[in-house]
């Protein structure tokens, strides 16, 4: 089965800066690939799909990009709201990364 | 506006089943699957199947075959999950989502599994 791995676990950053979190594929996933923003007590909410499509309503400030096994979210300047947990997901088998925190610094 | 509402929290004992529903509203129920994800206290998200309301066929995750069931009432626009065998690793909240795209996500339902 496809495994994805997300990297960093935690990623420390203060609100303007550029945050990167990655998530890599155990095989090709072509485009098939979604990020989902999830904040405490909350449930997730639907970011990127097909690698790099924003969702409705998602600001521009957020972007999608690779294929295959290799794939990157990132968040232009960081938003005080932006402080998350982030999942990827992939449609070959519907399983989730393990998640990366970012967290205030 | 497309809304996913969820039933109420269960508490449930070792070895009972719990049912969980998931009422949509503003589309049309039957062009989407509904998929059911489960989030442990203080875990990551853990995908369990899909549902497709107009046929009414399923696919689970290899984690929950045998233990798993997934059914819709396309009447009122409502899937369904029962979870069989419970322990209390099966303490978690139950989300349902809509479509290939898992946008958007019910509100989630707590379950509590425990003696």
């Amino acid at each position: 089965e496809i495994v994805l791995t997300q990297s960093p676990a935690t990623l420390s950053l203060s609100p303007g800066e550029r945050a990167t979190l990655s998530c890599r594929a155990s095989q090709s996933v072509s485009r098939s690939l979604a990020w989902f923003q999830q904040k405490p007590g909350q449930a997730p909410r639907l970011l990127i799909y097909d690698a790099s499509n924003r969702a409705t309503g998602i600001p521009a400030r957020f972007s999608g990009s690779g294929s295959g096994t290799d794939f990157t979210l990132t968040i232009s300047s960081l938003e005080p709201e932006d402080f998350a947990v982030y999942y990827c997901q992939q449609r070959s088998n519907w399983l989730f990364g393990q998640g990366t925190r970012l967290e205030i610094k | 506006q497309v809304q996913l509402v969820q039933s109420g929290a269960e508490v449930k004992k070792p070895g009972a089943s719990v049912n969980v529903s998931c009422k949509a509203s503003g589309y049309t129920f039957t062009a989407y699957y509904i998929h059911w994800v489960r989030q442990a206290p203080g875990q990551g998200l853990e995908w369990m199947g899909w549902i497709n309301p107009n046929s009414g066929d399923t696919n689970f995750a290899q984690n929950f075959q045998g233990r798993v069931t997934m059914t819709r009432d396309t009447s009122i626009s409502t899937a369904y999950v029962e979870l069989s065998r419970l322990t209390s690793d099966d303490t978690a909240v139950y989300y349902c989502a809509r479509g290939g795209n898992l946008s958007p996500w019910g509100q989630g339902t707590l379950v509590t599994v425990s003696s």
